[in-house]
């Protein structure tokens, strides 16, 4: 079974400040990372991903993210936080590649204080 | 840039009402799942389609839930005979190999 765990409900930093989100996983195979955004009352966009090679991955909007394989980590970084990154931000996992279904954490909330 | 599109964006329905939501996948994607987030809670995968079949489906996904694909574009989730529980919003992906894409959700909400 996969999982992901998400282990903050918000997350608060300032406006110009470098934000984390945290995120661990948990898959049997090779893990296939995801982060999706959701901004209020809209469907969930595509940020970035981690399928194999360098460990550090880059997304839309300035955002990165570093895969850790002893931690299972894949915490979602940048280093200066916008007032419109404000949003839901999610992370999910796959159980290797193809067409499997994604497995997706509680979401964390983070609010960006101008 | 191509995207997935879902409608209608929100659908009120009675308990017991059978209701059909739509989505336009990406056109040249090949596989196409359902999802589903009750308010405040995380989103849950329904269902997988592939080669015109279910390809893996979730305990929620029981007998009151169908999924087709009646011509090249649309691909759609029916609900037969929906309950307050059904109260939620509802998203269409579809991916190639790599991520998926999510469309904008139904937001069903059912009195």
């Amino acid at each position: 079974a996969q999982s992901v765990a998400q282990p903050e409900d918000q997350v608060n930093v300032a406006e110009g400040n470098p934000l984390t989100v945290k995120c661990t996983y948990s898959v049997s195979g090779n893990p296939y990372l995801f982060w999706y955004v959701q901004y209020p009352n809209r469907g969930l966009q595509f940020l970035l991903k981690y399928i194999t090679g360098d460990n550090l991955v880059k997304g839309s909007y300035g955002f990165e993210a570093e895969f850790n394989k002893s931690q299972t980590s894949f915490h979602l970084k940048k280093p200066s936080a916008l007032v419109s990154d404000s949003a839901l931000y999610f992370c999910a996992v796959r159980d290797g590649g193809g067409y499997q279904k994604v497995t997706f954490g509680i979401g964390t909330k983070l609010q960006v204080i101008p | 840039e191509p995207e997935v599109t879902q409608t209608p964006s929100h659908q009120v329905t009675q308990m017991g009402q059978e209701v059909i939501l739509r989505c336009v996948p990406i056109s040249n994607h090949l596989y196409f799942y359902w999802y589903r987030q009750i308010l405040g809670q995380k989103v849950e995968f329904l269902v997988s389609f592939y080669n015109n079949e279910i390809s893996e489906k979730s305990e929620i996904f029981d007998d009151q839930f169908s999924v087709e694909r009646p011509d090249g574009s649309n691909f759609t989730l029916k609900i037969r005979s929906t309950k307050l529980e059904d109260s939620a919003m509802y998203f269409c992906a579809s991916s190639r190999m790599g991520e998926q894409y999510f469309g904008p959700g139904t937001r069903l909400t059912v009195t």
